[in-house]
């Protein structure tokens, strides 16, 4: 089954930069990957959905990257914001439809 | 005003004891599914239903039961066969069959069950 690596320490960037994390999977392509942000005690919000057949995504700050190659997704936020710390969640499906969450990156943007 | 609600948030069982954790959606969404997620760890699916009255197991359906009688409730029973029990459980709904997992889920605010 498909494994799901997310950076497991925390990324601490300065309000106003650009914060990029990294989801980095193991087996085949996946048809599609989703990035999800989830808080403290919460549930996860959806994000962004991007195909296998799309190289890049664009939602206003936020910017997803899908490499089939490199069996990598990149999910970058630009003038990040401390309302943007939350977890981030990548979540691939696998064979038989079901999806499969990465453990996910903690992201704190400091004023 | 559109969403799923989960209750209790948080419940405390004493050993042995079973458990259940609701569910509803008001999204009239055919898909739900039954999340645990553990500190460090990605969400891991329990069970999953696309459809009235069908429910299918996830990777870690051990100890756990559902049902799934009308579209817009899935609760989930933790029985006492479950060994490790405490955990955030998420429960999440999606739209239509056609659209399986491909397409976005939206989630509950979760149950936090501590075993005593």
């Amino acid at each position: 089954s498909q494994k799901i690596e997310q950076n497991s320490e925390a990324l601490n960037i300065q309000e106003g930069k650009t914060a990029t994390l990294t989801c980095n999977y193991t087996n085949y392509s996946p048809a599609y990957l989703q990035w999800y942000r989830q808080d403290p005690g919460r549930g996860p919000v959806f994000l962004l959905l991007i195909r296998e057949n799309e190289k890049e995504k664009r939602k206003e700050r936020l910017k997803v990257t899908f490499d089939t190659t490199l069996k990598q997704s990149l999910f970058h936020i630009t003038a990040s914001q401390p309302a943007d710390s939350a977890t981030y969640l990548c979540a691939l499906i696998e064979y038989g439809n079901k999806l499969v969450f990465g453990a996910g990156t903690i992201l704190r943007v400091k004023s | 005003d559109g969403g799923i609600t989960q209750s209790p948030k948080y419940l405390f069982r004493k050993e042995g004891q079973n458990v259940t954790l609701s569910c509803e959606q008001n999204l009239n969404h055919d898909a739900m599914y039954w999340y645990r997620q553990d500190p460090g760890q990605g969400l891991r699916l329990i069970y999953y239903s696309q459809i009235v009255n069908d429910f299918q197991k996830g990777d870690i359906a051990e100890g756990y039961s559902v049902s799934r009688e009308k579209k817009e409730s899935f609760p989930l029973t933790v029985t006492s066969a479950q060994k490790n029990p405490t955990a955030f459980y998420l429960c999440a709904s999606s739209p239509g069959l056609a659209g399986g997992f491909a397409v976005e889920q939206f989630f509950g605010p979760g149950t936090r069950l501590t075993v005593l």
